[in-house]
């Protein structure tokens, strides 16, 4: 079955870049899925950070659109997240989830579809912010 | 963005009670929200989508219901397994999705 597994440094200092990798087992992160992060800091809820299709669409939250970029390696099966500038407030568990929705193909290039619900998530890591 | 907003934040509750927890969009969302259930130190599990529709293997004792702004999730019959906190999800507007601030369903 679809496994997701989040890796990456657990301890990042303030002003650096936050870098995750989500290695997913059991399906192609070719298939026509979208591949997402959410976060979830203490205590609190959870906050959509974006996510991206195989087409190289991706599709992020406008409050950290500035900060974060989401990429694909289709040889490794696995999806990356990168988060500059952090701050105490990005603090928090990061999920990587596998999401429902497609793009698709116009004839011409892969239009934007609709993002849905996240159905498969990984364990997630707890990443701090600290110096 | 679209706002979601539960209620209650907490809810105390007893094993075979029926609970309900209701989820307010800020505009219109037709019938495109989700459920999940979080256990501590775990990931969400999606239960509902499309406002009604169960997940393959969510016991039958979940039901989803609403459509436009107001939505509802409701256990029939609550399980020890069922104590932990709820969110929704709305999918109307992916720019961005966005989560109810969860409500915790603890035993009473």
């Amino acid at each position: 079955q679809v496994q997701l597994q989040e890796s990456g440094p657990r301890l990042v200092k303030p002003s650096e870049t936050l870098s995750l990798t989500c290695t997913v087992s059991g399906y192609s992160i070719k298939s026509d899925h979208y591949w997402g992060w959410i976060r979830q800091p203490p205590g609190k809820g959870l906050e959509w950070i974006g996510g991206i299709f195989h087409s190289e669409n991706t599709y992020y939250n406008p409050s950290l659109q500035s900060r974060v970029s989401i990429s694909l390696d289709t040889s490794k099966n696995h999806l990356s997240l990168q988060l500059s500038s952090v701050t105490a407030s990005d603090t928090a568990v990061y999920y990587c989830a596998r999401v429902q929705g497609a793009d698709f193909w116009s004839g011409f290039y892969w239009a934007k579809g609709d993002v849905k619900y996240m159905d498969v998530w990984g364990k997630g890591i707890t990443v701090t912010v600290s110096s | 963005d679209i706002q979601m907003t539960q209620s209650p934040s907490t809810l105390s509750a007893s094993v075979g009670d029926k609970v309900t927890i209701t989820c307010r969009a800020s505009q219109s969302i037709s019938r495109y929200l989700a459920w999940y259930q979080q256990k501590p130190g775990k990931a969400p599990k999606l239960l509902i989508y499309k406002a009604s529709t169960l997940e393959g293997g969510v016991p039958s004792r979940f039901g989803g219901s609403g459509s436009g702004t107001e939505f509802a999730l409701t256990i029939s019959g609550l399980q020890p397994d069922d104590f932990a906190t709820y969110y929704c999800q709305q999918y109307y507007d992916y720019s961005p999705l966005t989560f109810g601030g969860g409500t915790k369903v603890e035993i009473k």
